[in-house]
């Protein structure tokens, strides 16, 4: 069975930096397409990025374009977000998931991990 | 402002028939697959439906999407209280070098 472990989400400060990671288990990880997604308190869903399965075409909203990079380690099957310059705005829960497909323009996501928390205030 | 739009709430009764509708783009919907999404409370988002159509397996048939041009939909039949969550639709969107778009999600109360 798939499944997605995310953490390294805390407190820091405007302008900061933190990284989130991802560990995958129970399929091909080389296979899929994956992607981080967010939700700020009280808010609705908002894609971040994706990358491919290979790791050669990432994709980012323009909300974060420049600061996030995903990147994604095959020796250890991790994904992960870099945040730089962190701004109140980015408060969020973030997900990383699994295309359930593939491909990196299905948006079909399952599973998802259970979430961790950013929380960007001085 | 999303770039799908959904309407903000829905309500029906027990064993009512109720749709959630996804409004789009060419560079979106009328171009790429819909996905839907329920998300309870406190949880991670779930995946009820793929290429517009499609179920997971585990998700009952109660639930059904269709897509038409640049919209989409999702029904839910024969409602039951604990279908009572909140509902995004999601697409990829073409301009911008590819993007993923989310809907605003429609909140569902059970009556």
């Amino acid at each position: 069975e798939a499944q997605l472990v995310d953490f390294g989400g805390g407190l820091v400060k405007p302008g900061g930096s933190l990284r989130l990671s991802c560990v995958a288990s129970g399929f091909t990880f080389t296979s899929y397409a994956m992607s981080w997604v967010r939700q700020a308190p009280g808010k609705g869903l908002e894609w971040v990025s994706s990358i491919k399965n290979r790791g050669d075409d990432t994709y980012y909203a323009d909300s974060v374009k420049g600061r996030f990079t995903i990147s994604r380690d095959i020796s250890s099957n991790t994904l992960y977000l870099q945040m730089n310059s962190l701004r109140a705005e980015d408060t969020a829960m973030y997900y990383c998931a699994k295309d359930f497909l593939g491909s990196v323009d299905h948006l079909g996501f399952d599973p998802w991990g259970q979430g961790t928390l950013v929380t960007v205030s001085s | 402002q999303s770039v799908l739009t959904q309407p903000p709430s829905a309500s029906g009764t027990p064993g009512q028939r109720i749709t959630i509708s996804c409004s789009g783009s060419s560079s979106n919907i009328g171009t790429n697959t819909v996905s839907w999404y329920q998300q309870l409370p406190g949880t991670a988002p779930k995946l009820l439906i793929y290429s517009n159509v499609q179920r997971p397996s585990g998700v009952p048939d109660r639930f059904s999407g269709s897509k038409s041009g640049t919209s989409a939909s999702l029904a839910i039949s024969g409602l039951q209280s604990e279908d009572e969550a909140d509902y995004y639709c999601a697409s990829w969107d073409d301009s911008l070098n590819g993007r993923g778009v989310f809907g605003g999600g429609t909140k569902l109360t059970v009556l």
